[in-house]
């Protein structure tokens, strides 16, 4: 496919259950950006990279929140102890060139629901 | 840091009828607007957008208007049709913080056949 993949679509965890989201990027894109979208809400930025360096991580909520890009594609978004407040839709996107001023293709999102 | 303000909330019209969205940035480092569409259950998808060095910019029933001094941007939707029916996001973006896009809370817009 050649469009932004994320997994799994759905994810129901108790309330402090560790989860593992899972995003895997258009080939070739460098830039890659999680956001979360609160039900009604626009996107809110979580974690940039480029290529696999980590670059900007300010909008992580807590150190429950930890991201990685080890070999500078597939991303994977790991919630540790999730609270209920955790629940949202998490999106992926990523685009061609590093930085910003370029169209982000997003992927359809893990929505989370923590009970 | 940028914090992006949008209105309306939610927009109704007939169909055949324009719409125009408004968004407010705070940030004058932004230089990249984008608006993105989203229908229920779905990914955003890029509709238009516009660069801090041009005004205007047109794409078929959809343009964006930008003023940088005022510090905020329009989308107009002319010749509404049903499946323009979605929530619009805009966005701004400042290029040389890494790319990280500030979003709008959203307009739910929906158009009456």
């Amino acid at each position: 496919g050649a469009g932004v993949s994320q997994s799994p679509r759905y994810k129901v965890a108790k309330r402090g259950q560790d989860v593992a989201l899972r995003c895997d990027p258009i080939s070739g894109h460098v830039s890659l950006f999680w956001y979360q979208q609160a039900l009604g809400q626009g996107p809110e930025f979580l974690t940039y990279f480029q290529n696999e360096a980590q670059l900007d991580k300010s909008g992580l909520p807590s150190d429950r929140f930890f991201a990685e890009r080890p070999e500078g594609s597939v991303s994977t978004l790991k919630i540790q102890r999730t609270q209920q407040e955790d629940s949202a839709v998490y999106l992926c996107a990523s685009s061609y060139r590093p930085g910003g001023g370029e169209k982000l293709f997003f992927g359809s999102g893990t929505q989370l629901s923590v009970l | 840091g940028e914090n992006v303000e949008q209105h309306p909330s939610t927009l109704s019209v007939q169909e055949g009828d324009s719409a125009v969205i408004k968004c407010t940035y705070s940030d004058s480092a932004s230089n990249y607007f984008p608006w993105y569409k989203q229908e229920l259950g779905k990914r955003p998808q890029l509709i238009i957008d516009i660069r801090s060095n041009v005004g205007e910019k047109k794409d078929q029933r959809i343009a964006v208007t930008l003023n940088k001094t005022a510090k905020h941007f329009s989308l107009h939707i002319t010749e509404t049709q049903p499946e323009d029916s979605a929530v619009y996001f805009c966005a701004a973006t400042d290029g040389a913080n890494a790319g990280k896009s500030t979003f709008g809370d959203g307009t739910t817009l929906t158009v009456k056949p």
